[in-house]
């Protein structure tokens, strides 16, 4: 069974600063890999989908990588911003069967300070 | 594009009572729609992936007589939970996927509490 992990659980850094998530997957049989940001309260906002077969995908200042044989992704915010602080969860749909589904890891909760 | 919709976003109900949410695809036809359940300070939670005009395959722990799932069209599904209990208290949040992609696009979700 795929298990979907995230590193750290919190993370609060000041404004301006680059920041890294981590997330690992247990199964490298993955198709593809999503981040997603969730607002309190609120619903899901994707961010970035590598496929498989890619290594990373870049969006503004948004770069998150993915090295599928070690079972591994991470997301890259440059010049964070209050904006930015949010719940960001990594998921990952797997590769076999006839519907699509979705494991998330349980997230890393990121407060960005003025 | 690709906007799911929930209603309602919240719902307070009393413990006994059935409580049904909505899940539509506003501007695609959904031919797969995803539930999930997520608890406070806790990752999402797969309940059950509905296909349209059949029946909804729920994931093990998941009882389909209490989370009664109908997927009657290409753009509504709707998720009933059936004599609701404090413990059914949580954030359900929807998604649908269709077109032939595998993308899955989230609904806002909504907030259930039962008393």
């Amino acid at each position: 069974k795929q298990e979907v992990t995230q590193i750290p659980a919190a993370l609060s850094v000041p404004e301006g600063e680059n920041l890294v998530l981590n997330c690992s997957f247990t199964d490298s049989a993955i198709y593809n890999l999503q981040w997603f940001r969730q607002d309190p309260g609120k619903g899901l906002t994707s961010l970035l989908l590598i496929q498989s077969s890619q290594r990373e995908q870049t969006s503004g200042r948004l770069n998150a990588s993915l090295d599928k044989s070690s079972g591994r992704s991470t997301l890259y915010i440059a010049a964070s911003q209050p904006g930015d602080s949010a719940t960001y969860l990594c998921a990952v749909n797997r590769a076999s069967g006839s519907a699509r589904q979705l494991t998330f890891g349980s997230g890393t909760q990121l407060t960005v300070l003025p | 594009g690709a906007v799911v919709s929930q209603h309602p976003s919240r719902v307070i109900c009393k413990s006994g009572t059935s409580v049904k949410i909505e899940c539509r695809s506003l501007d695609f036809q959904a031919t797969t729609m995803f539930w999930y359940r997520q608890f406070p300070k806790q990752s999402l939670m797969l309940m059950a992936t509905s296909n349209e005009g059949s029946k909804a395959t729920y994931e093990q722990g998941v009882e389909k007589d209490k989370f009664l799932i109908n997927h009657a069209s290409l753009t509504l599904s709707t998720l009933t939970v059936t004599s609701a209990h404090p413990e059914d208290s949580s954030f359900y949040i929807c998604s649908a996927s269709g077109g032939g992609g595998d993308t899955q696009y989230f609904g806002p979700g909504t907030r259930l509490t039962v008393l």
